[in-house]
């Protein structure tokens, strides 16, 4: 069974540009997470969806954050403009329902903004 | 909001060796969850845990998690290199899955 795939692995921006992360879930699975992690921190949720609805998305800066998920099947993350802080990994992790369901996770996209 | 204390923060131990990574919550969990990270990478789910007293292993790796359901250990025996990387436990507290800040274990020869 194929895993969660991400791309770009790795992606390195000027502040204030802007930039989109592609995640496509494991086959059959109806929930989608997208997270931040900050270096030496663990991962924070930035935004859950189930099939192609928006579950929660409390900790998403939407100010310059945006995330879809049209089809209910793949989704990208885009930030725009881009700020020094937003430097982290960007884990996508799919799961088959929403609660008590365990999250399989992608090998993450590595943003660095100089 | 449900926080997860990680313990120790870092480790090194030597090839063989036994070691144990807390992990302690704030609040009651529903369920605990242990994953393990490569330097960038992305997280392999290793086990979880729901009833209280559970315990779980998987090949040199046992998870348990307390009868109160607030804190899990995570015990591995006679630790190889295959071992090493960032341990992070996961609580789902009925909101979003909340991590820890992981411990970062190394095994050296």
């Amino acid at each position: 069974e194929a895993g969660v795939a991400q791309s770009p692995r790795y992606k390195i921006i000027e502040k204030r540009q802007s930039v989109a992360f592609w995640c496509n879930p494991i086959s059959g699975h109806a929930t989608l997470y997208w997270y931040q992690q900050i270096l030496g921190q663990g991962p924070k949720l930035l935004i859950q969806f189930q099939n192609n609805g928006v579950v929660d998305d409390s900790q998403l800066p939407k100010d310059r954050f945006s995330a879809e998920r049209l089809k209910g099947v793949d989704s990208t993350l885009k930030i725009q403009p881009a700020k020094l802080e937003d430097s982290a990994v960007y884990l996508c992790a799919s799961s088959l329902a929403e609660q008590q369901e365990t999250q399989y996770f992608g090998p993450g996209t590595r943003l660095l903004v100089l | 909001s449900q926080e997860l204390e990680q313990s120790p923060q870092s480790l090194i131990v030597q090839e063989g060796k036994n070691l144990t990574i807390n992990c302690t919550s704030s609040k009651t969990l529903y369920g605990l969850y242990w994953y393990k990270q490569k330097y960038g990478e992305g997280l392999i789910f290793l086990m979880m845990l729901q009833k209280g007293g559970e315990e779980k292993s998987h090949e040199k790796i046992t998870a348990k998690l307390d009868e109160k359901k607030q804190q899990s250990s995570l015990h591995i025996t006679a630790s190889q290199p295959s071992h090493a990387g960032i341990y992070l436990c996961g609580a789902d507290g009925r909101t979003p899955l909340v991590f820890g800040k992981g411990t970062r274990l190394s095994v050296i020869a």
